[in-house]
């Protein structure tokens, strides 16, 4: 079982929609990212948060401590918006990240 | 648009290939970091370097040789790679080295062995 958990695995929504995305993970944390990952292969920090919730424009990301639990929430989507979303967490003063293997996410106009 | 910038952007090599990544951070970041992105595979940590000391070596195969001349440039040595190393390359770049420091990654190298 990997430490971090992500679902659904893959996502089709329809433009406009509202969306959830899940991670859940096994271990205790310092931190916990979120990730995006456009076809091409770059990455973007959504979100780093270690408790409570964080909104960036129509993203909104909540975690539960816990619960071992985080959303990441988004409003209004949008085909831009179809990307790779990987969790991640970190574990204190160690620097590796373990991450989640990604959802996939399409929206359609 | 990222302040750290990788190139080559693609690279296709033969097994008996030697070759470079390079990786260069404009944030004045003092940690950087070499990931493996596989298909469908998380990504994998493989070097992570703190004010250029190699601070971790995930296991890495040999044929793998990072090098760190300063904080802001990292390189990736290939040489004699397997099929399997077929990957995208992503590099990284951070403040600190804690789990709680946000990483700012590159756009990867596509790397293709054959």
């Amino acid at each position: 079982k990997n430490e971090v958990e992500q679902s659904p695995q893959n996502l089709t929504a329809q433009e406009g929609e509202f969306i959830t995305i899940n991670c859940s993970y096994s271990v205790g944390i310092s931190a916990l990212h979120w990730l995006q990952q456009h076809p091409g292969g770059g990455i973007v920090s959504l979100f780093m948060l270690s408790s409570g919730k964080k909104k960036h424009g129509r993203l909104i990301a909540t975690i539960n401590i816990q619960e071992k639990h985080s959303s990441l929430h988004i409003t209004a989507s949008h085909p831009r918006d179809s990307a790779v979303y990987i969790c991640a967490v970190g574990t204190g003063a160690n620097s590796k990240l373990t991450f989640g293997k990604g959802i996939t996410l399409s929206v359609r106009p | 648009e990222t302040g750290v910038t990788q190139t080559p952007r693609h690279l296709v090599m033969g097994m008996t290939n030697k070759k470079s990544l390079k990786c260069e951070q404009h944030l004045g970041h003092n940690a950087m970091y070499w990931y493996k992105q596989s298909a469908k595979k998380p990504l994998e940590l493989m070097f992570v370097y703190n004010f250029k000391e190699q601070t971790e070596n995930n296991s890495v195969p040999s044929r793998f040789s990072p090098e760190c001349p300063n904080s802001s440039h990292l390189f990736l040595h290939l040489h004699t790679l397997q099929p399997e190393d077929s990957a995208l390359y992503l590099c990284a770049s951070s403040q600190g080295t804690s789990g709680n420091n946000e990483q700012f990654f590159g756009p990867g190298t596509r790397l293709t062995v054959l």
